[in-house]
């Protein structure tokens, strides 16, 4: 078992619908990071959460500790926000772990 | 201000050879940390630095090394390359590490060994 799991690995949704994406890990963390991938595109980090809950525009990231989960909810998606979105886990001897991704895809 | 710099962008080595990638993090950054991405092992963590000192080391084979400059700039180096080192190389700089501010990456170094 992976040390960092997301779900689901493909979504396809369209425009205008609310999204979710889960991170599951099974170390104890000291930091959570939430990643975006364009095609072709670089990385750009969105959020870095140690505990509850960030928003910034239309992406808001959750974090429940003793859960050992997070999630990354869109509002309102739009095509733009097609890519696929990483979590990372920052834990046990300070390594990042991250999950496999999943890929989103935002129909008009 | 000047985001995350990695040269070359594009590299095709031979297996045998050995290659250095370069990383110039964003002014102000002391923490620059390294990864390997490929579409069967996803995104993977090699090593990070912060003030010249490495911090901690990934799942990676001895041939996987690297260093940081009083700049803060970075360089990592693969030895002995293998096929299976072909891959896209990530550096992402922060100011005091990914476990207290947010990582900012470069556009990634595409390695290809035949």
């Amino acid at each position: 078992k992976n040390e960092v799991e997301q779900s689901p690995q493909n979504l396809t949704a369209q425009e205008g619908e609310f999204i979710t994406i889960n991170c599951s890990y099974s170390v104890g963390i000291s930091a959570l990071h939430w990643l975006q991938q364009h095609p072709g595109g670089g990385i750009v980090s969105l959020f870095m959460l140690s505990s509850g809950k960030k928003k910034h525009g239309r992406l808001i990231a959750t974090i429940n500790i003793q859960e050992k989960h997070s999630s990354l909810h869109i509002t309102a998606s739009h095509p733009r926000d097609s890519a696929v979105y990483i979590c990372g886990a920052k834990g046990g001897a300070q390594k990042l772990v991250f999950g496999q991704g999943t890929r989103l895809t935002i129909n008009p | 201000k000047a985001g995350v710099t990695q040269t070359p962008r594009y590299l095709i080595k031979t297996r045998g050879q050995q290659v250095t990638l370069s990383c110039s993090p964003i002014s102000g950054h002391r923490s620059v940390s390294w990864y390997q991405q490929t579409p069967g092992q996803g995104l993977q963590f090699l090593f990070e630095y912060f003030s010249e000192t490495q911090r901690n080391k990934g799942n990676f084979p001895g041939r996987f090394s690297g260093r940081q400059f009083s700049n803060s700039r970075s360089e990592m180096n693969v030895s002995t390359l293998e096929l299976g080192d072909s891959a896209l190389y990530l550096c992402a700089s922060s100011l005091a590490g990914g476990d207290r501010s947010p990582l900012h990456f470069g556009n990634g170094t595409r390695l290809t060994v035949t």
